[in-house]
């Protein structure tokens, strides 16, 4: 079973509208979280670091929250745009700098 | 600066052949990482080097070989292709390890590998 779970596999929505993706994980004790965007036949660029006790980051459209005691954590997209569509990718660093990623959540916008 | 530039971009390789995946970066990083994707999996990885001659295995070692005899270079050699490693590959940097808040990890464009 995978440790870090991401939801939705995928997603279609509006241009303009929001969105919110989902990261469920399991490791512990994790030194940090981060979300990558990656564009198709790109490699992954980071949006947001927040490290355990970091509860929120933003970085323009897009906010990361972090629950440590529940070891969730979502990326909120706003207002979104054609160019967020992309794979979302959620990866959380343990103390020993082993990193675990997720499997993506697939991001639509469609006009 | 050119960032992480890996090469080639596609491959095409037939069962027990070997090839050599580049990877260099620019910006004087002391980690390097080789990554590999597969689809609807999360990245796993092959080996990291955390500085010139220093060499580590990661999570899916097996078959492939690596080495960093520079700052700049660390090259994946898979010497006996099987077609289980068909997959995509990323070549990553960063200044220092993962556990350091707010190290950014830096990725190639990718080598999308095929082993026929």
């Amino acid at each position: 079973k995978n440790q870090v779970e991401q939801s939705p596999q995928s997603l279609i929505i509006l241009e303009g509208k929001n969105c919110t993706l989902q990261c469920n994980y399991t490791v512990s004790p994790f030194s940090n979280l981060r979300w990558y965007k990656q564009d198709t036949g790109r490699g992954p660029v980071s949006l947001t670091i927040m490290t355990f006790s970091e509860n929120t980051k933003s970085n323009r459209r897009y906010t990361a929250t972090l629950d440590a005691d529940t070891k969730q954590s979502s990326l909120h997209i706003t207002a979104s745009q054609l160019s967020d569509s992309a794979s979302y990718i959620c990866v959380v660093t343990l103390n020993n700098n082993d990193m675990r990623f997720g499997a993506g959540t697939r991001l639509t916008v469609k006009p | 600066n050119a960032g992480v530039t890996q090469t080639p971009k596609f491959r095409i390789l037939k069962i027990g052949q070997s090839m050599t995946l580049q990877c260099t970066q620019d910006m004087n990083h002391n980690y390097m990482y080789w990554y590999r994707q597969d689809p609807g999996m999360g990245l796993k990885l092959i080996y990291y080097s955390v500085g010139a001659g220093i060499t580590d295995k990661g999570e899916v070692p097996n078959g492939y070989n690596v080495s960093r005899s520079t700052t700049e270079d660390f090259p994946l050699r898979l010497e006996l292709a099987a077609p289980s490693q068909t997959s995509v590959y990323f070549c990553a940097s960063s200044q220092r390890g993962g556990e350091v808040a707010k190290n950014i990890q830096y990725f190639g464009a990718g080598t999308r590998l095929s082993v026929l």
